[in-house]
């Protein structure tokens, strides 16, 4: 199948500071990504989607400006937490569909832990 | 609004029996629904999707408009079987997918 790649798989990072979260599809053009949020032991919550080119539509709830997404090109997307804090601490993942195979198949990268201290 | 229920956290079998993990949707369109398996230390990858009709693993889930069901079913369960599986939900059109609560099979020697 195909390969959604995301970095880094683990950070740490001060009250305060912005992180940068890279999901790219590696043999496929991902004209769709989306991000997801997961707590401990709970489902993924869906955050936003993003299709290239365009402004991300985010879920009900999700603060789009603490939450930017960027969707530059057809093999990466990037989620910029602003200002971070405490309860921001989660584990981010994110999945790609495009054409051909991945039209109606998401596939996922193997998800971010961001830990803000 | 897309809602995917499935009422299990927990299933616990033993090796050779049969397994179903129960998913329930809520969609006033025609639903695309999968089933999606993530395995100890690995990341989500999608075990079926109803519109293939086929057999995974071993595995079937078929939809059920009626009961608004897409129960995953298999005969006999095996130990590397365990694992967290999620039931997933697109709307007619739309591209975003949405997540059942996700049930952890356990299956025991």
């Amino acid at each position: 199948g195909a390969v959604v790649s995301q970095h880094p798989s683990r950070v740490i990072c001060k009250s305060g500071t912005s992180v940068k979260i890279e999901c790219r599809s590696l043999d496929f053009q991902a004209t769709t990504m989306f991000w997801y949020r997961q707590f401990p032991k709970q489902s993924l919550m869906l955050m936003a989607t993003s299709n290239e080119g365009s402004k991300a539509t985010y879920e009900q709830g999700v603060e789009k400006d603490k939450f930017l997404i960027n969707h530059a090109s057809l093999t990466l997307s990037t989620l910029t937490v602003t200002s971070a804090h405490p309860e921001d601490s989660s584990f981010y993942i994110c999945s790609a569909r495009g054409g051909g195979q991945a039209e109606t198949e998401a596939f996922f990268g193997q998800g971010t832990r961001l830990t803000v201290v | 609004a897309q809602r995917v229920t499935q009422p299990e956290k927990l299933l616990s079998v033993f090796k050779g029996a049969p397994v179903e993990l129960k998913c329930n949707y809520s969609y006033s369109g025609s639903p695309e629904l999968f089933w999606y398996v993530q395995y100890s230390r690995q990341r989500l990858q999608l075990l079926l999707r109803h519109i293939s009709r086929e057999s995974i693993k071993g595995f079937t889930a078929d939809l059920n408009k009626g009961e608004t069901s897409f129960h995953l079913k298999k005969p006999f369960a095996q130990e590397e079987d365990s694992a967290m599986y999620y039931c997933a939900l697109s709307g007619q059109g739309a591209q975003k997918l949405v997540f059942g609560q996700g049930t952890r099979l356990t299956i025991n020697p």
